[in-house]
């Protein structure tokens, strides 16, 4: 099925640094969700966009819903050690609709404390 | 707490024994899906439901069956499990609104090993 295009595949920061992360589809969306995979877990939902242009935090974390509706971008500022792990985009088409979400392949974040 | 919930967590079976793996939400959700995880190929779709007793297939169905005769459960069944289904497999639940997903939510996983 189709894939977006996540980047970075790996981070590696000092603790107290901000992450930046983005991903990118070749077709719009409706939806972006960021979610974040600790070891053998289950992926937790941190932020859902649902316009484009919107922004919307959560904590530490702010996520932003493209203008071209192809791209969404995640930061995390003042990164602790907790928040170690894998982050996944996904992205629902217009299209395809609710039955299809599509997901990035996850950025690894680890942190040097 | 609004959760999904997945039984077992872990489970080790033999080549060709029937299983059953468990998946309910409570939170009243209309879509219900399962995926399964694997190093280096991401989440992957098996089968999705929309629905009570409507259910469809996603890009790996193969080997797989599910139902879906109540709102709140929706079981993954391997008739006749084989090594290429070991995996981390996950349940999905979400609202469905003018054909939006709302609060996609992932169970803790099941982690299947098939020898």
């Amino acid at each position: 099925g189709q894939q977006l295009n996540q980047s970075p595949q790996s981070m590696f920061i000092q603790e107290g640094e901000d992450v930046s992360m983005n991903c990118t589809s070749s077709s719009i969306f409706n939806t972006w969700l960021w979610y974040k995979q600790d070891p053998g877990e289950g992926p937790v939902l941190l932020i859902a966009l649902y316009k484009a242009g919107e922004l919307t935090s959560n904590g530490r974390l702010t996520a932003q819903f493209g203008i071209t509706r192809k791209d969404s971008f995640l930061n995390i500022s003042a990164s602790i050690p907790s928040d170690v792990g894998i982050y996944f985009c996904a992205g629902q088409s217009p299209i395809q609709g609710a039955q299809k979400l599509v997901f990035g392949q996850g950025t690894r974040l680890t942190i040097n404390p | 707490e609004a959760q999904v919930t997945q039984n077992p967590r872990y489970l080790i079976t033999v080549t060709g024994k029937k299983l059953t793996v468990t998946c309910s939400q409570n939170m009243n959700h209309e879509y219900m899906s399962w995926y399964r995880q694997d190093p280096g190929l991401g989440l992957r779709q098996i089968y999705y439901s929309m629905n009570v007793e409507v259910t469809d297939k996603g890009d790996v169905p193969e080997g797989y069956k599910v139902s879906r005769k109540e709102k709140r459960n929706f079981p993954l069944i391997l008739e006749s499990p084989s090594p290429n289904q070991t995996s981390l497999y996950f349940c999905a639940s979400s609202q469905y609104r003018r054909d939006r997903v709302y609060g996609y939510t992932f169970g803790s996983g099941t982690r299947l090993t098939v020898v």
